[in-house]
């Protein structure tokens, strides 16, 4: 059984751009979340997707994306990046049970926008 | 926002001593989930314990609930200098079944 695995590790970017993560799930698992967990806070909500749709988003603009493919795998796309975008990007996938859904991470990637 | 608030923010102890933290929540909830942390890395389930429970164990980890308060406390017994790491409370019920967690407590275990 395999465990979630995130890409990249670190990245570092400019005010301005536009960053790509990427997340493989855990086999058997068809939900992935992601969670933005800036230094010394707990982790954010960003959005959950499930059968490769969005269901469920937390308090963030729409320049943060994603996409789930049909191998269950997803992408964090953000648009326009901020300073304050700055964090530890974290997915994790899920599988509901009997309506609660237990959270395998990944390791994260930790983005820094200069 | 964040649904779950821990308390204390950080807790330093020596080996062989207790640790308890607490963690408080806003609305009503179906569930509560505590996961650890290491050093920034990705968390680890460690519990979870359903709104009609008020306590549950696995190995040298407690839990209980009190959903009249709207507070959950998690105590690691005999730590160990590995329990090292951050803990935080997690709840569904803000955005459905999708899981929102508190700021966490920093646990330091002393050898």
């Amino acid at each position: 059984e395999t465990g979630v695995t995130q890409s990249p590790t670190h990245l570092i970017k400019t005010r301005g751009q536009q960053v790509t993560l990427r997340c493989s799930s855990q086999s058997g698992h068809n939900t992935v979340s992601w969670y933005q967990q800036a230094l010394g806070q707990g982790p954010q909500f960003i959005f959950q997707y499930y059968r490769e749709e969005e269901n469920g988003r937390g308090n963030f603009p729409p320049r943060f994306s994603g996409l789930q493919f049909p191998n269950y795998s997803s992408e964090l796309n953000v648009n326009a990046l901020e300073l304050d975008d700055s964090a530890l990007y974290l997915c994790a996938s899920s599988w509901e049970v009997r309506g609660a859904n237990v959270l395998t991470f990944g390791a994260g990637s930790r983005l820094t926008v200069l | 926002s964040q649904q779950g608030e821990e308390d204390p923010q950080a807790l330093s102890i020596q080996e062989g001593e207790n640790a308890t933290m607490n963690c408080s929540y806003k609305t009503s909830i179906n569930n509560l989930q505590w996961y650890r942390q290491n050093s920034g890395r990705g968390l680890v389930h460690l519990i979870l314990i359903r709104s009609n429970e008020r306590e549950k164990h696995s190995g040298r980890l407690r839990v209980t609930l009190d959903t009249s308060k709207k507070s959950s406390s998690l105590l690691i017994t005999a730590s160990r200098a590995a329990d090292t790491a951050s803990y935080f409370c997690a709840t569904d019920g803000e955005y459905g079944n999708k899981l929102v967690f508190g700021a966490g407590t920093i646990l330091r275990v002393k050898s």
